[in-house]
């Protein structure tokens, strides 16, 4: 059973920080990996996703990477902003995802 | 070119009741997902349906939840005779194909089970 883990679970950095949030995950044999945005009382926005066979994906100021020999992902935001403020999700598979409880940030103007 | 629509967006029920989650996928997708997010938990995998087909429901409870995905509609997920233990946030998303492709999540229905 693939199990994710997300830390931290929470955080607050200043504006103009760079954030990083850190995914692990049991399985290695994954197919695919995605971050997701989530704000409150709202859906899922799916941020970027990583396929198998690939090491990162990059999208504006939104880094992914994903090393799965040690079943890792890390997403790097550059220079947050106070509309970054969301909780931050990390899913595996392919169509059946698991999810890990996700990282909480705040961004402080 | 409207997203993943769910409804209602919020659902009350008394215990015993029925609940029924609605899910129009976005258009060309013909594949749809239900999770559930209880309360300080993550999201957790329910069912994966295509049109006409249920592709994986390995993630549904045994009893009193059921799901379908016809030919013209929304997609549905029923709950039966609900317990207070059914209230959380449901969530649909879609696909255009299976597997390396983006999920599209709806704003969720949030139940709540008197």
């Amino acid at each position: 059973k693939q199990e994710v883990t997300q830390i931290p679970a929470a955080l607050s950095v200043p504006e103009g920080e760079n954030l990083v949030l850190n995914c692990s995950f049991t399985d290695s044999a994954i197919y695919n990996l995605q971050w997701f945005r989530q704000d409150p009382g709202k859906g899922l926005t799916s941020l970027l996703l990583i396929q198998s066979s690939q090491r990162e994906q990059t999208s504006g100021r939104l880094n992914a990477s994903l090393d799965k020999s040690s079943g890792r992902s890390t997403l790097y935001i550059a220079a947050s902003q106070p509309g970054d403020s969301a909780t931050y999700l990390c899913a595996v598979g392919n169509n059946r995802l698991a999810f890990g409880k996700g990282n909480q940030v705040v961004v402080i103007p | 070119n409207a997203g993943v629509m769910q409804n209602p967006r919020h659902l009350v029920r008394r215990r015993g009741q029925e609940a029924r989650l609605r899910c129009s996928p976005m258009k060309g997708h013909s594949h749809v997902y239900w999770y559930r997010q209880l309360p300080e938990e993550g999201l957790k995998f329910m069912v994966y349906l295509q049109k006409e087909n249920i592709i994986d429901e390995s993630g549904m409870p045994k009893e009193r939840f059921s799901a379908e995905f016809p030919k013209e509609g929304p997609s549905i997920l029923r709950i039966q005779q609900v317990v207070r233990g059914d209230s959380a946030a449901y969530f649909c998303a879609s696909s255009r194909r299976d597997g390396n492709e983006k999920l599209f999540f709806g704003s969720g229905t949030q139940l709540s089970v008197l």
